[in-house]
């Protein structure tokens, strides 16, 4: 089954760069089926979308608006895996950070056939701690 | 973006009760609405697409409904399993996804 495992720091000083990793069993980052999202959760803001990259004969990226000026989303297809950078921290970005995977769910209902997106896979979820 | 809005915030209630939630987005969604359960400490978990398609391997007392601007999530006879925080999202407009503030679930 499709699994992902999320790596990277804790604990990060303010005005630095928040990296995390997120490691992808049982599918492929290039997939032309999925996007390979962020997602953070605080008691301030709540569950928020960050960004994501896709494969869909190239790469794409969309960012959130809060963070597009600070935000960067890589696949590497030689290890399988997205990373985040958040450049340019400060407290505000504490926060539980989840990757989750966006996919089209297929179902059927009368006579037609419907895709639904949703976050089917997430990962296990690491909180980051801005603070000197 | 679109607001979802989430009611109540929080809910007591007993084993085998009947639970309701409710949804309401700042604007027309259609049907682009999923609900997730997320327990503490975990990730979410999807339980709901498109506002009434039951997730793979999801017990059947969880429901859906709704279209528009507003939804309802109901937990048929509440379990002491599903204690937990309950999420609406919409994906009106992908890629910018949405989610309710939660309602928190806990047994009486």
């Amino acid at each position: 089954q499709v699994q992902l495992q999320q790596s990277g720091p804790g604990l990060v000083k303010p005005s630095q760069t928040l990296s995390l990793t997120c490691a992808i069993s049982g599918d492929s980052v290039s997939s032309n089926s999925a996007a390979w999202n962020w997602i953070r959760q605080s008691p301030s803001r709540g569950l928020e979308w960050l960004g994501r990259t896709y494969y869909r004969s190239k790469w794409y990226n969309d960012y959130a608006v809060s963070v597009k000026s600070r935000i960067t989303i890589n696949p590497d297809t030689s290890k399988n895996q997205f990373s985040l950078q958040l450049n340019s921290v400060t407290p505000e970005d504490t926060a539980v950070y989840y990757c989750a995977r966006g996919f089209r769910l297929t179902y059927y209902y009368g006579s037609g056939s419907y895709r639904a997106y949703a976050f089917d896979i997430w990962g296990q979820g690491t909180m980051v701690t801005v603070s000197s | 973006d679109i607001q979802m809005t989430q009611s109540p915030s929080s809910l007591s209630a007993s084993v085998g009760d009947r639970v309701t939630i409710t949804c309401q987005a700042s604007q027309d969604i259609s049907n682009y609405l999923n609900w997730y359960q997320q327990k503490p400490g975990k990730a979410p978990k999807l339980l709901i697409y498109d506002a009434s398609n039951l997730e793979t391997g999801v017990p059947s007392r969880f429901s859906g409904s709704g279209s528009g601007t507003d939804f309802t999530f109901t937990i048929s006879s509440l379990q002491p399993e599903d204690i937990a925080t309950y999420y609406c999202q919409q994906y009106d407009n992908l890629p910018r996804v949405t989610f309710g503030g939660g309602t928190k679930v806990e047994i009486k």
